[in-house]
Order: structure tokens, then C-alpha cells, then sequence
């Protein structure tokens, strides 16, 4: 049982630059979400899901943009990569208990 | 609105002495917390959650709805718990209602 992959671990980008950052997940589970995680500063919800078709804006969705055809997929997608969006990525998803199964991350660089 | 505070960035403890990681929170409501805990090179994962009142490597930490408090707590702090310890909070009962972590605090176990 794998729970929550991520794609790609670590990513170069040019400034302007676009990427999709891609999460699986193989535990049925309806809820999904995406953080960023800055030094000093924990985890920001990005964006999350409650189901296939559903999404909605976490606390720093400016810049980012989701999708979610699927159960098992919900892909983050960078459009205009700015220096600002240097972080380290984490896509979770939620038993119905509560207890959230991370990713590995994804570390990112704009440059 | 929901908020997870975590007043230590870093928390340096020796071997065999007590450790308290503190966490205190702000919601309406009655809110699910969490401990997760992030090892050197490793994913996030859940530590332990109050709901479950249990004891997880020799950690525990009790519900506070006075204090609004969930500190973690563990009573000889060994080598292997060095790592980084994320608070996190949840308005709704499963986790559905997006979890909002506090900034996280690193402790350092010295010999």
C-alpha cells in the first residue's frame, strides 16, 4: 500500500516557468490537500479537496491551481513560477479518523 | 477562524531530561488536535492525536480547553526523538475540515 505519492522530489525552475506537481494517493479517501512549507513558518494550506470535482482555496492559493478529475489524483499546478514559490511542497490526504498521510515533498527552486 | 501557535522555533533538551513542547490554539469550537512529528529526511507523520488519550514513544499530551492548550510531553527525552514537531488542528470531527498546523519546533536531543 503505497498511501500518498509525490512527483517529483526535487525540481530547478526558471523564473516564469510552469510545472504540475503530482499527488497519488491509493487509500480512497476523499480529502486531499495541498501545503507549501517555509523555514520558520510550518505548513500553509495551498489548496484541498473534499472529493473528485471539488476544490477550494487554503490560506496561499495565489499562484497555484489545482485540479481534481479523480479520487486518487489531485495535481498542482504552478503557472508563472516566481522566486517567492521557493518551498518545499507536501500534498496529504486524511483518513476519515483524521490522520493525515503525507507525501515524501517536493523540493523546489525557482531561479 | 482556526490558529495553532507553537512559541519555540527550537528546543534544546540533554539526554534523560523531560521535554514540554508547547502548542496552544484559538477555535469556537471543539477542536481535533495532533502532534506530528517529521524526522531527518523522513515524511510527516502523525504522532499521536488527543482524541485517542494514548502514548505514543513515551509521549503524551494532554487537552487543555481552559488553558487552550495541547502540549506534548515526554518524561526522558532519548537521542532518537530529535526532530521536528508540528501542533496541528482540525474544526471537524475526521479531519474534513482542513487541518491547520502551528510553525513547527525543532528539538534537539544532546548527549
Amino acid at each position: 500500500n503505497a498511501g500518498v505519492t509525490q512527483t517529483p522530489k526535487f525540481r530547478i525552475l526558471k523564473i516564469g516557468q510552469s510545472m504540475t506537481l503530482q499527488c497519488t494517493q491509493d487509500m480512497n479517501h476523499n480529502y486531499m490537500y495541498w501545503y507549501r512549507q517555509d523555514p520558520g513558518m510550518g505548513l500553509k494550506l495551498i489548496y484541498y479537496s473534499v472529493g473528485a470535482g471539488i476544490t477550494d482555496k487554503g490560506e496561499v492559493p495565489n499562484g497555484y491551481n489545482v485540479s481534481r478529475s479523480t479520487t486518487e489524483d489531485f495535481p498542482l499546478r504552478l503557472e508563472l513560477a516566481a522566486p517567492s514559490q521557493t518551498s518545499v511542497y507536501f500534498c496529504a490526504s486524511p483518513t476519515p479518523s483524521g490522520e493525515a498521510f503525507f507525501g515524501q515533498g517536493t523540493r523546489l527552486t525557482v531561479v | 477562524a482556526q490558529r495553532v501557535t507553537q512559541p519555540e522555533k527550537l528546543l534544546s533538551v540533554f539526554k534523560g531530561a523531560p521535554v514540554e513542547l508547547k502548542c496552544n490554539y484559538s477555535y469556537s469550537g471543539s477542536p481535533e488536535l495532533f502532534w506530528y512529528v517529521q524526522y531527518s529526511r523522513q515524511r510527516l507523520q502523525l504522532l499521536l492525536r488527543h482524541i485517542s488519550r494514548e502514548s505514543i514513544k513515551g509521549f503524551t499530551a494532554d487537552l487543555n480547553k481552559g488553558e487552550t492548550s495541547f502540549h506534548l510531553k515526554k518524561p526522558f527525552a532519548q537521542e532518537e526523538d530529535s526532530a521536528m514537531y508540528y501542533c496541528a488542528l482540525s474544526g471537524r470531527p475526521g479531519g474534513g475540515n482542513k487541518l491547520t498546523f502551528g510553525t513547527g519546533t525543532q528539538l534537539k536531543v544532546e548527549l
